[in-house]
């Protein structure tokens, strides 16, 4: 069964720190991993898009890695800022088949003045 | 960037009615649209995908009589909650995958959410 998982569930960070968000999936055949920012009562806005091949992927000041050895992706967030507090959703796609992404939980992050 | 609309953002109706949500993509062909619900503090999860021109695959629990979509176009999709009940408030969103854009292809851009509630 395809899974993805996330953590921390919850982080509560001071502004101007940083932060590392997990992620570890069981996707299989792997086809792409995305990083998502989702405010609350809005959408997930994509912010970073990584195939296979490919080990990071920076988005200003977020920053995604990923291990398709481990299938495990980290999202890095420099210099936090107070806008930066949503929930951070990791999706991975498998290739072939209808295309269904699996969906992690999210990390809530907290940014306080 | 690649834009996806929703219409209307929020929505209060009573009980036993119907609403419908449109769902858009502005700037680019979104060969499937995906249609999510979240409740508070919970992950999206996938109700149903359409792809343009053919009948939408529901996922296992989602009534399709009850949500119906509508996939008439590459731009354009709509889910429409029959006889609304107040356990159907939630926030609903689409999404669309784009085979070109500013992230790639083959990368799922989200609407902004419409929010549902029942009275």
């Amino acid at each position: 069964k395809n899974q993805v998982e996330q953590s921390p569930q919850s982080l509560i960070i001071l502004e101007g720190k940083n932060c590392t968000l997990q992620c570890n999936y069981t996707v299989s055949p792997f086809s792409n991993l995305r990083w998502y920012k989702q405010d609350t009562g809005r959408g997930p806005v994509s912010l970073t898009i990584m195939t296979f091949s490919e080990n990071t992927k920076s988005n200003g000041r977020y920053t995604a890695t990923l291990d398709a050895d481990t299938k495990q992706s980290s999202l890095h967030i420099t210099a936090s800022q107070l806008s930066d507090s949503a929930s951070y959703i990791c999706v991975v796609s498998a290739s072939g088949g209808s295309y269904i992404p699996t969906f992690g939980r999210g990390t809530s992050l907290i940014v306080h003045p | 960037g690649a834009v996806v609309s929703q219409h209307p953002s929020w929505v209060i109706c009573k009980s036993g009615t119907s609403v419908k949500i449109e769902c858009r993509s502005l700037d680019f062909q979104a060969t499937t649209m995906f249609w999510y619900r979240q409740f508070p503090k919970q992950s999206l999860m996938l109700m149903a995908t359409s792809n343009e021109g053919s009948k939408a695959t529901y996922e296992q629990g989602v009534e399709k009589d009850k949500f119906l979509i509508n996939h008439a176009s590459l731009t354009l999709s709509t889910l429409t909650v029959t006889s609304a009940h107040p356990e159907d408030s939630s926030f609903y969103i689409c999404s669309a995958r784009g085979t070109s854009g500013p992230m790639g292809a083959d990368t799922q851009y989200f609407g902004p959410g419409t929010r549902l509630t029942v009275l």
